[in-house]
């Protein structure tokens, strides 16, 4: 069981927009811990999307953002194309565990 | 541009201990302040953090691991490695090194990642 709690799927259509949901606590997001969002495509290592919540690294297109509320984070890809079907992981730190934390990763479909 | 690779053994037997390299290339692992790390994903699951480490020895390490781990750098060799002792069949894992902007934060450069096997 992930201290974050993640969909395990969520999809659309081509040129929809989608969010992905990270849940987690006073430990971790509630205290003011940075949520960084990873999307891993098949067979390859994960790319960091989003960090401190709402930054994106050079060379991330605007259709990726990111958002907090409280005790959670969410992800928002607009205009979705095929090429963003992957898994989507959050990551930050919870100090009850005194460690880096993961969530379970959802599934991206485009329909 | 940054590049990290992973490099050990594809096959360990059970108890006995993984060991895995992480050789940086083109740029210092002593530059700046970021930490480097590894993280492990069993086949079919999810994303594990098992340690952070500095270029100065100073370490992050995921308790749940029991002491299992060790996370060392060789900043001669712009490396860093990772020790698993007494592994079973669930340390089975792809597993990948990583540069960190901050412990608590991102993981902006990752390796291939390496397929590491517990089995007899």
């Amino acid at each position: 069981q992930s201290v974050l709690t993640q969909p395990p799927s969520v999809s659309g259509a081509p040129g929809q927009r989608v969010t992905i949901s990270c849940t987690g606590s006073s430990s971790n997001i509630g205290t003011g811990y940075d949520v960084q969002w990873y999307q891993q495509l098949p067979g390859a290592a994960p790319k960091l999307l989003i960090y401190a919540f709402t930054n994106r690294p050079s060379g991330v297109p605007d259709r990726f953002s990111g958002s907090k509320s409280d005790t959670s984070a969410s992800l928002a890809i607009t205009g979705l194309q095929a090429e963003d079907e992957a898994d989507y992981y959050c990551q930050s730190y919870d100090n009850s565990v005194n460690g880096v934390v993961f969530g379970g990763g959802t599934k991206l479909s485009v329909l | 541009q940054l590049r990290l690779q992973e490099s050990g053994p594809g096959l360990v037997k059970p108890s006995e201990t993984l060991s895995l390299t992480c050789t940086v290339s083109g740029g210092s692992i002593t530059g700046s302040t970021y930490y480097w790390g590894w993280i492990r994903q069993p086949p079919g699951e999810g994303l594990e953090w098992i340690g952070s480490i500095y270029y100065s020895g100073n370490v992050y390490q995921n308790s749940s691991l029991k002491s299992r781990a060790t996370i060392s750098v060789d900043t001669s060799r712009n490396q860093f490695s990772l020790r698993l002792t007494s592994v079973t069949a669930a340390d089975t894992a792809v597993y990948y090194c990583a540069r960190e902007i901050t412990v608590t934060g991102g993981r902006d450069y990752w390796g291939q990642g390496t397929l590491v096997t517990v089995s007899s």
